[in-house]
């Protein structure tokens, strides 16, 4: 069975400051995705991951994958106000029957709180 | 564009009751995934539907959960007998479902079922 771990799952910033969310997963797979949800509301897609080595920026925000390792990194930059949310990664599985087309295991989240 | 869409947004049951929860895809896209968020977890899987046809259920309960995307009309959701712990957010996913491809799924809003 899959396994997605995420810390931290608390993150407490004061604007400006750097920090890395980390992204465990227990077994292959070259597909990972980030979303950020705000309270009550749905997720939004960030960043999707493709292969090994794969980087993409949006923002404040950088995501990478090493696939070799089972990890993938959000970066935070210079944090603002506007950051704050619930991040979560997701990895791609392979349904049961073996179809062509994938179930997302999730992280249970990071909480991140940037505080002024 | 209309993205996915989810009605209702909230429901409140009593024990023993009935809850049907709907689901509109992106237009276009044919692959429809329900998950479930309970209070300060991520999301887990319950079902992936393409049209007519159950993919993968893995994630459901063996009883009182059903889930179907008929030909014609929104993809639903049914909890049969209600109890409390079915209380969460519901989220309905689509995607166009491209084979070998990346699966990138585009959530709506989800349903956040209260029962009392």
């Amino acid at each position: 069975e899959l396994k997605v771990e995420q810390n931290p799952l608390f993150l407490s910033m004061q604007e400006g400051k750097n920090y890395t969310i980390y992204c465990n997963y227990s077994t292959t797979s070259d597909r990972l995705y980030w979303y950020r949800q705000d309270p009550g509301k749905s997720l939004e897609s960030l960043f999707v991951l493709l292969s090994n080595g794969a980087v993409k920026q949006e923002g404040r925000l950088m995501a990478s994958l090493d696939t070799k390792a089972r990890l993938s990194t959000l970066h935070i930059t210079a944090a603002v106000h506007d950051l704050s949310a619930t991040y979560f990664c997701a990895v791609d599985s392979p349904s049961n029957s073996g179809g062509s087309n994938y179930k997302l295991t999730f992280g249970k989240g990071t909480l991140l709180t940037v505080n002024p | 564009n209309a993205g996915v869409m989810q009605n209702p947004r909230h429901l409140v049951r009593r024990r023993g009751q009935e809850a049907r929860l709907r689901c509109s895809p992106v237009k276009g896209h044919s692959h429809v995934y329900w998950y479930r968020q309970l209070p300060e977890e991520g999301l887990k899987f319950m079902v992936y539907l393409q049209k007519e046809n159950i993919i993968d259920e893995s994630g459901m309960p063996k009883e009182r959960f059903s889930a179907e995307f008929p030909k014609e009309g929104p993809s639903i959701l049914r909890i049969q007998q209600v109890v409390r712990g079915d209380s969460a957010a519901y989220f309905c996913a689509s995607s166009l479902g491209l084979f070998r491809s990346y699966n990138e799924q585009f959530f709506g809003p989800g349903t956040r079922l209260t029962v009392l």
